[in-house]
């Protein structure tokens, strides 16, 4: 069976500071998909990055950016730079190919506060 | 486009009634899942469907029922509530190649009295 491992349940930084989440997932598939939603307090899951197994390049979109590594079943995110608007429960998720999109498998969260 | 569109926003039941929360979506996709969030335990799957007519369990899904008549709607059936029903219940949908991300409705919370 997946799962996805979000070991930080909460974490807080003064806003301008970085700040990486952790994500380790499990799964015996060789191909399957990674993902990275924001859930922010107003409650929407927000859709950040997807990434498949076999594409272990680094990916950087603005502040944002995701280090996958294969040989550690990791996908972390790290923030640059935080701003109070990034304040959130971050959720990484796991699908197996196989499956498609149907049945994401996600960890627990981790809650991000960014100190003003 | 509307998305996924999730009604009710907000649910109060009492112990044993029944209710349907409803879910559709405009982007015909084929896929569609019902996950409940909790706290401290992410979300969770209920039930999916890879299709019309289609539907299958997921992780959690006793209580609940599903259907899948079209491919636009997939209804979440409370058969007889329950206290532990209580949580924030979302639909998703997505295409089945290409895997894509999986779009999210706006939730609907449940409070089960």
């Amino acid at each position: 069976a997946q799962k996805v491992t979000q070991a930080q349940t909460e974490i807080s930084v003064v806003e301008k500071e970085d700040v990486t989440l952790d994500c380790v997932y499990e799964t015996r598939d060789t191909t399957y998909y990674l993902f990275w939603y924001k859930q922010p307090p107003s409650g929407e899951l927000v859709f950040l990055i997807r990434r498949n197994s076999f594409d272990e390049q680094n990916e950087i979109s603005g502040r944002y950016s995701w280090n996958f590594q294969k040989s550690t079943s990791s996908f972390n995110f790290t923030i640059t730079a935080s701003q109070v608007v990034d304040s959130a429960v971050y959720f990484c998720a796991l699908s197996e190919h196989y499956f498609g999109n149907e049945k994401l498998t996600f960890g627990t969260g981790t809650r991000l506060t960014i100190i003003p | 486009n509307a998305g996924v569109t999730q009604t009710p926003k907000f649910q109060v039941l009492k112990t044993g009634q029944s209710m349907t929360l409803q879910c559709a979506q405009d982007m015909n996709h084929e896929y569609m899942s019902w996950y409940r969030q909790d706290p401290g335990m992410g979300l969770r799957l209920i039930h999916y469907s890879v299709g019309a007519g289609i539907t299958d369990q997921g992780e959690v899904p006793n209580g609940y029922n599903v259907s899948r008549s079209t491919t636009e709607d997939f209804p979440l059936r409370l058969l007889s509530a329950a206290p532990s029903q209580t949580s924030v219940y979302f639909c998703a949908s997505s295409r089945r190649t290409g895997n894509t991300e999986a779009f999210f409705g706006q939730g609907t919370r449940l409070t089960v009295v």
